[in-house]
């Protein structure tokens, strides 16, 4: 079935430095790749999200890009805050909706 | 505007008991989405509601079953309840079915 791999589980970076969350996902009828953060104790937030007809997005410290052709795409957080610190979850759906499918996470740390 | 609401916070339950979750989406958002998070599985879709009809629903038992109201707001209840129901329970809205979701913070629900 359709599944959606994370990588890493856990990513430990020093205040400043850079962060990268890797996905790779199986359905490639899959258009739409939202990002969520989960602070301890609260729901998922969007931070941001791409569709298949872009190739890279980006919101001020926040840059996701996608590889439709290897079905990867990656969340990249510069200038690491330790507020920045979280459970990070990838999705991939067919226009959102019921068909998302979820990573299995990564808990990020921003050492201070 | 407020965001997804979600009642009660904090539920323990026993074996066997019934449970009712409440989710009240974003005003405006005609589409709830309810998902079940545990740390083994990670984030699963449990069913999705639109204009008051069900119109998605994942792969879970008989026993978890929800609706929504003429005022979008949702309701899951779960039957004959397992150990292996204890979970954090998330609902999300969003304006229609391929649109972003926004989540509340969640039903965590205890079974002894």
């Amino acid at each position: 079935g359709e599944n959606v791999e994370q990588h890493p589980s856990t990513l430990s970076v020093q205040e400043g430095d850079s962060a990268v969350i890797k996905c790779t996902y199986s359905d490639s009828a899959s258009n739409y790749f939202p990002w969520y953060k989960q602070e301890l104790g609260k729901g998922p937030q969007l931070i941001i999200d791409i569709r298949s007809n872009v190739g890279e997005k980006k919101d001020q410290r926040i840059a996701v890009t996608l590889n439709k052709t290897a079905k990867h795409f990656s969340l990249h957080i510069t200038e690491t805050q330790p507020e920045d610190s979280a459970v990070y979850f990838c999705a991939a759906s067919i226009d959102g909706g019921f068909k998302t499918i979820f990573g299995a996470g990564t808990r990020l740390f921003v050492k201070a | 505007k407020a965001g997804v609401t979600q009642t009660p916070r904090y539920l323990i339950k026993t074996r066997g008991q019934q449970v009712t979750l409440s989710c009240s989406p974003i005003s405006g958002h005609r589409s709830v989405s309810w998902y079940q998070q545990t740390p083994g599985q990670g984030l699963q879709f449990l069913f999705e509601y639109f204009s008051e009809t069900q119109r998605n629903k994942g792969n879970f038992p008989g026993r978890f079953s929800g609706r929504q109201f003429s005022n979008s707001r949702s309701e899951m209840n779960v039957s004959t309840l397992e150990l292996g129901d204890s979970a954090l329970y998330l609902c999300a809205s969003s304006f229609g079915l391929a649109d972003e979701q926004f989540f509340g913070p969640g039903t965590r629900l205890t079974v002894l």
